[in-house]
């Protein structure tokens, strides 16, 4: 099991420029998790999917924040415009249904500049 | 509001035993999680505790103590790599799978 993949793992851009997050679930879990990690805010869920369908978006800071899941085994988290309060670790997650703990990717760095 | 406190740090040396407490504040409970992340690495799963009392894996134990809203992470014979932050989380309701995290403890184990 390769566990839960996310790229890139680091991401530079600059501010106004579309971002592309992509999330790659363990296989048989059915639920999907973004989170967003800050010094400040420390761990955010952003949005959940159950069974490729999004459950709660509550906590998508704004409407450039969109979040996909076309299919079991993909998700992608997409930024557009970008700006730099945007620099963050963001995570993927997934977890099976009968299962506690969540399975975390190893996160995308975002700098925004 | 929801809101899960823990102390920002812990300062411990090797082969000793720490404690980082959790305590609580959330519109529904559905069991409180345990999750270690390394500087730089992804949160990892460490324990979970639905009903009060202890649960054991190894040189960690976690407790609960849902009367309180109160649970706590004990680590004995602390190891240089224990060094890490450590995040207590509950699971927010039974309709929903939302996972809120605490503010987090950084524990440095010392020689």
């Amino acid at each position: 099991d390769a566990g839960v993949i996310q790229s890139p793992r680091h991401e530079v851009t600059e501010m106004g420029q579309e971002v592309t997050l992509r999330c790659k679930p363990i296989s048989g879990h059915d639920y999907l998790f973004w989170y967003r990690q800050t010094m400040m805010r420390g761990l955010e869920l952003l949005i959940y999917f159950n069974n490729n369908v999004p459950i709660d978006d509550s906590g998508m800071p704004e409407d450039r924040f969109s979040a996909k899941m076309p299919n079991a085994s993909f998700s992608t988290l997409k930024i557009q415009p970008s700006e730099p309060r945007d620099s963050a670790v963001y995570f993927c997650a997934s977890r099976g249904a009968s299962g506690y703990g969540y399975t975390f990717g190893s996160g995308t760095r975002l700098t925004v500049v | 509001g929801q809101s899960l406190e823990q102390p920002s740090e812990v300062t411990a040396v090797e082969g000793a035993i720490v404690q980082i407490n959790c305590t609580y504040q959330t519109s529904g409970f559905y069991g409180l999680s345990w999750y270690q992340q390394h500087d730089g690495g992804a949160p990892t799963f460490l324990s979970y505790n639905a009903l009060d009392g202890l649960e054991e894996t190894g040189r960690f134990s976690s407790f609960l103590s849902r009367s309180d809203s109160y649970g706590y992470l004990l680590l004995q014979e602390l190891q240089m790599k224990d060094s890490a932050s450590y995040f207590c989380a509950v699971r927010d309701g039974g309709a929903t799978n939302k996972l809120i995290f605490g503010t987090g403890t950084l524990l440095a184990v010392q020689p």
